[in-house]
């Protein structure tokens, strides 16, 4: 049982434009919603995280979306720029346990 | 050291041989992830250490994986008689503990079974 969906696998944005990736959670004990940013030949990195008592977050050109009612929650790039191509993965945990990611995507920001 | 350290970062064994990959932590952190990356398949939850707490072991695929961690820091993560299917990167990561942490990654160790 896949906890955590993620989409789309993988994104191509041109330089400038907004990078929008989606997940979506079945677990309603989930409350802590982190981004994991992963550059090739690295480990992931925490990039940003949420909690489910605010519906937004934003740190600089990043900004988590939360819908505690849909379960689902979604990172915004705003500005793309080519260094952000990476991997992303979205993640979920009950606040004291380990975490689920999700699959993956792929972003690549075009020159 | 800085951050959280892995060896080897590349490992091509053959098939049936037994593998043992390490994980030296950050300094002071209490808990300690092993997680499997294949291609397409994002980051499959191995086993968590937390203190002198007994392992969460729920993510180990069989019982050919096993996983130790000594005097609360350092880790070994054991793969006997390795299948092609067990070829992925293997990542470690370490935390303080508590509650909604950050946990920091290593840069993972790539196994490939041949």
């Amino acid at each position: 049982q896949q906890q955590v969906k993620q989409s789309p696998q993988s994104l191509i944005v041109q330089k400038g434009g907004i990078s929008i990736i989606n997940c979506a959670y079945e677990n309603t004990a989930f409350d802590y919603f982190p981004w994991y940013q992963q550059f090739p030949g690295k480990g992931p990195a925490l990039l940003i995280a949420i909690r489910p008592d605010v519906s937004e977050k934003k740190e600089g050109r990043f900004t988590i979306s939360f819908n505690k009612s849909a379960k689902q929650f979604s990172l915004h790039i705003m500005d793309s720029q080519p260094g952000d191509s990476a991997t992303y993965f979205c993640a979920a945990s009950k606040w004291d346990s380990t975490l689920t990611f999700g699959k993956g995507t792929m972003l690549l920001v075009s020159p | 050291g800085a951050g959280v350290s892995q060896s080897p970062s590349n490992k091509v064994t053959e098939k049936g041989k037994d593998v043992e990959l390490r994980c030296d932590p950050i300094s002071g952190h209490t808990a300690l992830y092993w997680y499997r990356q294949s291609l397409g398949q994002g980051l499959e939850f191995l086993i968590y250490f937390q203190g002198n707490s007994a392992p969460d072991k729920s993510g180990l695929p069989s019982d050919r994986f096993s996983a130790e961690r000594t005097g609360g820091s350092v880790s070994t993560l054991t793969i006997q008689r390795t299948q092609q299917e067990d070829s992925a990167v293997y990542l470690c990561a370490s935390s303080p503990g508590g509650q909604g942490v950050t946990i920091y990654f290593g840069e993972g160790s790539w196994l490939t079974v041949v």
